[in-house]
């Protein structure tokens, strides 16, 4: 079985651009969320999705980013307007319907943003 | 709010060395407690979990025991391999949402 894809696995932007990544979760899953790895700190929880709905968004940032997991196609993470800060590792997690077994979640590789 | 506290690294052993990460966190309610590894050029991978007060969890001979009296999951190995380095991150999940609060990560380096 295919694990959690993403891509792209690396994407430069120059400041002002905007950066679009993508999460295909494994098959049978349902359950999408997107957590930000910035240098040097943990992976920060974003935003929590299921088709067509944003679950719980409360560590988005309140302006330029927003999420997406349409009914069919890959959940998308955008970034308008890219500022060096954003330069990050951003993963996707995804779990199966109905929701985490006692909270376990599967990961992808990543997408590692450097905004110049 | 929740927190996970993972002591500094990075560390490295020798092969066959006896390993401890500490992990402790801060968190309301009960949490789930688990350990997540994430082997190079890989996605992180759940490595074990507890899910209450005094359970142990258990992996490929690593082990971790949810001690509530003082809030920390420590992981442990008798004897590593080279084939265990990687970057460890200790994590908590409270509420129906499942979200996860992970630690900073510590990279493990075990020389042959």
């Amino acid at each position: 079985n295919a694990g959690v894809m993403q891509n792209p696995r690396h994407l430069v932007r120059r400041r002002g651009q905007e950066a679009r990544l993508r999460c295909s979760p494994m098959k049978g899953h349902s359950h999408v969320y997107w957590y930000r790895q910035l240098p040097e700190e943990g992976l920060k929880f974003m935003v929590y999705l299921q088709k067509e709905n944003i679950i719980d968004e409360s560590g988005m940032p309140k302006e330029r980013f927003s999420a997406e997991f349409p009914k069919e196609g890959p959940s998308i993470l955008r970034i308008q307007q890219v500022v060096r800060g954003d330069s990050a590792a951003y993963f996707c997690a995804s779990s199966p319907v109905g929701g985490p077994v006692a909270g376990e979640l599967f990961f992808g590789e990543g997408s590692r943003l450097t905004v110049l | 709010g929740d927190s996970v506290t993972q002591m500094e690294g990075p560390v490295t052993l020798s092969e066959e060395a006896f390993l401890t990460i500490n992990c402790t966190y801060t968190a309301t309610g009960y949490p789930s407690l688990f350990w997540y590894v994430q082997y190079p050029g890989e996605g992180l991978q759940l490595l074990l979990k507890a899910t209450k007060a005094d359970d142990k969890g258990s992996n490929k001979g690593f082990e971790a025991t949810y001690r509530k009296e003082t809030t920390s999951f420590h992981l442990e190995k008798g004897s590593v391999q080279v084939s265990d380095s990687a970057v460890y991150f200790c994590a908590l999940s409270t509420g129906a949402n499942s979200k996860l609060t992970f630690g900073k990560g510590i990279t493990l380096s075990v020389r042959p």
